[in-house]
């Protein structure tokens, strides 16, 4: 399966200001995915990344507060913008592995983001 | 994507099997059956997933019944480090996005 990173592990921030997060794969993968676990809550996806093409937004997430780059086939980056305290969440990058006989979607380790 | 049901919590003594259901009445034919676990605080973590045949591997068993609209996730011998939240979707295979829906909260006691 793929190995996913991502930085920062976790962050304190204030609000107004905006977080890059890193998303880092050891093997070339088509699709990237960025979701969101607010506190107590299940993972809402955010949005697809596919090489070469603009991220598809999910309903309710846009692209001038999530801003995403995917300059590569290993790597993807998610900006927060003009952050508030209702973005306190952990962040996660996922993707798909197309390896196997059937593609399965493997996460990285989440960024946990807290804005003061 | 098919919604699944699945009960918020569940609890199980250590050593003893854990059987995860799933609802997924709405399944479609080219839907495959995922479930995923997530222990406090860390990224998901793929566990098995099937098609309409009974699935094992080294973590888990997965049986689906023969209409497909319901499975459940078997863990052989649960230990306290099994304690987490399971999530059990249903996708197409090949670029499809996984959806998440509440998941049950399994609690492995000593």
């Amino acid at each position: 399966s793929a190995v996913i990173s991502q930085k920062p592990s976790r962050d304190i921030c204030q609000r107004g200001t905006s977080l890059t997060i890193q998303c880092q794969v050891d093997s070339q993968v088509t699709m990237m995915f960025w979701y969101r676990q607010q506190p107590g809550q299940s993972l809402t996806l955010i949005a697809t990344a596919n090489q070469g093409s603009e991220a598809t937004y999910e309903s309710g997430f846009v692209i001038d507060k999530f801003p995403i780059s995917r300059p590569n086939l290993t790597f993807s980056t998610l900006t927060v913008s003009n952050m508030s305290p209702e973005d306190s969440s952990i962040y996660l990058c996922s993707v798909e592995d197309t390896k196997g006989s059937t593609d399965t979607q493997y996460f990285g380790p989440g960024t946990r983001l807290t804005v003061l | 994507d098919a919604k699944t049901t699945q009960p918020p919590s569940m609890d199980c003594a250590e050593g003893r099997a854990a059987n995860l259901p799933c609802n997924h009445s709405t399944i479609s034919g080219n839907e495959y059956v995922y479930w995923y676990r997530q222990i406090h605080s860390q990224g998901p973590q793929y566990i098995i997933h099937g098609l309409k045949n009974n699935e094992t591997n080294e973590m888990a068993s997965l049986i689906i019944t023969e209409d497909r609209k319901s499975s459940t996730l078997i863990l052989p011998h649960a230990t306290l480090r099994d304690t987490a939240v399971y999530y059990c979707i249903v996708r197409r295979g090949g670029g499809f996005k996984t959806i998440f829906g509440a998941g049950t909260r399994l609690f492995v006691k000593a």
